[in-house]
């Protein structure tokens, strides 16, 4: 079957650094798309990872390694505003998305 | 980037009335639209993928009876809720993708549903 596993609860401090770790297993890979979505609202898009490697954008990144079925997004100079859920998301071989649980990221000062 | 609208954004109805929410691509023709439902705390859980002139491909447990997909064309699609109750209110998602070389989907702005 198809899984993606990521945790279900981080907390952070604001100005710190903190690492969602995503895991997947699916049939087919066309790559992993990370989602910020905040409480009530839709997800919006972080980043895209293909090819194995680390993606920079701003505060944050993310890395990407197929052979391990393995990505994490990291997450610089936090900021309040980071609170939310972040949702680890593969393309399979229909290029149809299997979404995590998400991970919710509480940010205290 | 890519704007999806979806409109209402909140609806409350009765229970046994029909809901029909409308997602639109903006700025972009989306050959594929998605259709999502969410519920308290829990992740999207995809109902329905829409291509544009065939008919939906519903997911397994999602009663293609009572959650009615039409993709009429490259911008629009629409789910309507069939004689709504309680345990369908629940935040709809829809998606879109203008099969660019990610495959990247622009989410719309959500519909909450309340059936009383």
């Amino acid at each position: 079957g198809q899984n993606i596993d990521q945790p279900t609860e981080m907390t952070a401090t604001e100005g710190a650094i903190v690492q969602i770790n995503c895991t997947y297993q699916t049939s087919g890979f066309n790559g992993l798309f990370w989602y910020q979505q905040h409480a009530g609202e839709a997800p919006t898009f972080l980043s895209y990872n293909v090819l194995d490697g680390l993606e920079e954008k701003g505060r944050f990144s993310s890395f990407l390694s197929r052979s391990k079925g393995y990505s994490y997004l990291l997450l610089k100079e936090l900021q309040m505003k980071d609170s939310a859920s972040y949702l680890c998301a593969v393309s399979d071989s229909n290029y149809q998305l299997i979404w995590g649980a998400g991970t919710k990221l509480i940010i205290k000062p | 980037g890519a704007v999806v609208s979806q409109h209402p954004s909140r609806v409350i109805c009765k229970s046994g009335t029909s809901v029909k929410i409308e997602c639109r691509s903006l700025d972009f023709q989306a050959t594929t639209m998605f259709w999502y439902r969410q519920f308290p705390k829990q992740s999207l859980m995809l109902m329905a993928t829409s291509n544009e002139g065939s008919k939906a491909t519903y997911e397994q447990g999602v009663e293609k009876d009572k959650f009615l997909i039409n993709h009429a064309s490259l911008t629009l699609s629409t789910l309507t809720v069939t004689s709504a109750h309680p345990e369908d209110s629940s935040f709809y998602i829809c998606s879109a993708r203008d099969g660019r070389e990610n495959n990247e989907q622009f989410f719309g702005p959500g519909t909450r549903l309340t059936v009383l």
